[in-house]
């Protein structure tokens, strides 16, 4: 069964630096998503993209985040700056498209910031 | 705004017993309603849902969800648990009349159920 996954499962970085989060969406999708979760909250949308630009971005996506579609495979997410309060999971996720279908997950980049 | 609320941070069942998670919602137009599981260490599995029809949804691992429109609600139901329920699930609901296609989350809840 297709799955979306994610690279790296775990990243440590210094504040400061600059992080990029990997995703292979499921081949056949058209909507790609950012979610992240920080440890005890609730998971909280950040970003969607659709033919290659944005469609929508949370309050949370600010000048620090972005995302790119490289090379039609590769769906990434770049912080440019990490800050303590970025220390989260991030999950990535794509849909086919359709009301009836729901979105996939992958399994997370736990990302800690020192 | 769509959201979600789960009220319980931990259900606690014994194995074999009955299984409810609740989940209430909030949305502006039709609520499409979602049940994602998560195991430790793995992403968000899908578990079944609710876009029109029946108002009782049957999914994965003998899961099955009841949607109430007049109480706004749609907990997940396993008639009898396994120890390998032990989760963390969560609810989510999308808003189709917002034009967005985000999901919004409830908190989560922590599922341990006792040999």
């Amino acid at each position: 069964e297709p799955e979306v996954t994610q690279t790296p499962s775990h990243q440590v970085t210094q504040m400061g630096q600059e992080v990029i989060l990997r995703c292979v969406p499921i081949s056949n999708h058209l909507y790609f998503y950012w979610y992240r979760q920080i440890l005890g909250q609730k998971v909280e949308f950040l970003v969607s993209f659709y033919n290659n630009e944005i469609s929508e971005k949370s309050e949370i996506f600010d000048d620090q985040f972005s995302v790119e579609r490289p090379d039609g495979s590769n769906f990434t997410l770049k912080i440019r700056s990490t800050k303590l309060e970025d220390s989260a999971m991030y999950f990535c996720a794509s849909w086919e498209g359709g009301a009836y279908n729901e979105q996939f997950f992958g399994p997370g980049t736990r990302l800690t910031v020192l | 705004a769509q959201s979600v609320a789960q009220p319980e941070d931990q259900v606690n069942v014994a194995e074999g017993n009955p299984l409810t998670v609740k989940c209430t919602y909030s949305v502006s137009g039709n609520p499409y309603l979602f049940w994602y599981v998560q195991y430790p260490n793995r992403g968000l599995q899908f578990l079944l849902k609710y876009i029109t029809g029946d108002n009782l949804v049957k999914g994965s691992y003998g899961f099955e969800a009841e949607f109430n429109k007049s109480q706004t609600s749609f907990h997940l139901k396993k008639p009898s648990a396994l120890v390998s329920d032990s989760a963390l699930y969560f609810c989510a609901v999308r808003d189709i009349s917002e034009g967005n296609n985000r999901l919004a989350f409830g908190k989560g809840n922590q599922v341990v159920v006792i040999p």
